[in-house]
């Protein structure tokens, strides 16, 4: 049964520590894509990868997320330091070549305290 | 600045009646649309969609709608039934830019 994998589930830190949020792409998608879901915007497009080459990551806070591939079968987002403001779901989806047809992980409840 | 717009947080419809879930946007260039259903604790997952040279597509108890000049879809979903009460995503994209913008969502709930 091919899936989403994202870890962890849930995280709860502290303002100011480094959160790691880790995707595995359903095998032989090669087009990866985080999103973030809050209350007040619905589901943001943080960034995306194809082939592992970072495509488009305008809707990341540049300052403290960063994004990527160190392989075919690992995605991840990282925030450093985080913020209260962080606090959110965030989504893995894995495609092939598009969004039409991708796949979305369970997602990782993000909590800063 | 919402590009995608779902007015209604919330819906309640009695089962075996009609469920019209509703979305509007702004940009004139999106040309492909989605609608797509979360249960709590799960990732989203494509429900249905339809092209802009459309304005109808329909897919069992689920049809969309497209009103371009209105920039208006919307999801019919007949009979309701309990298994459907969840969060429903509309989304949009300019298909060469290959980015998916969502709305906020509807809370579906079907009660018997």
């Amino acid at each position: 049964d091919a899936r989403v994998t994202q870890t962890p589930r849930h995280k709860v830190t502290e303002m100011g520590q480094e959160v790691t949020m880790r995707c595995q792409p359903i095998l032989g998608h090669n087009t990866v894509f985080w999103y973030r879901q809050t209350m007040m915007q619905g589901l943001e497009l943080l960034a995306y990868f194809r082939n592992r080459a970072p495509l488009d990551d305008s809707g990341m806070p540049k300052d403290r997320f960063s994004a990527e591939m160190p392989d075919a079968t690992l995605a991840t987002l990282k925030i450093q330091p985080s913020e209260p403001r962080d606090s959110a779901v965030y989504f893995c989806a894995s495609g092939l070549d598009t969004f039409v047809g991708s796949f979305f992980g369970s997602g990782t409840q993000l909590s800063v305290l | 600045d919402q590009q995608v717009k779902q007015n209604s947080p919330s819906l309640s419809v009695q089962e075996g009646r009609i469920s019209i879930l509703n979305c509007d946007y702004t940009n004139s260039m999106f040309d492909y649309f989605l609608w797509y259903k979360k249960y709590p604790a799960e990732g989203p997952t494509f429900l249905i969609s339809i092209s802009s040279i459309k304005d109808k597509n329909e897919d069992g108890r689920f049809t969309v709608f497209l009103n371009k000049s209105a920039k208006h879809l919307s999801l019919h979903i007949v009979p309701s039934q309990p298994g459907d009460s969840a969060v429903y995503f509309c989304a949009a994209s300019e298909r060469r830019t290959d980015k998916l913008i969502f709305g906020t969502g509807t809370r579906l709930q079907v009660f018997p």
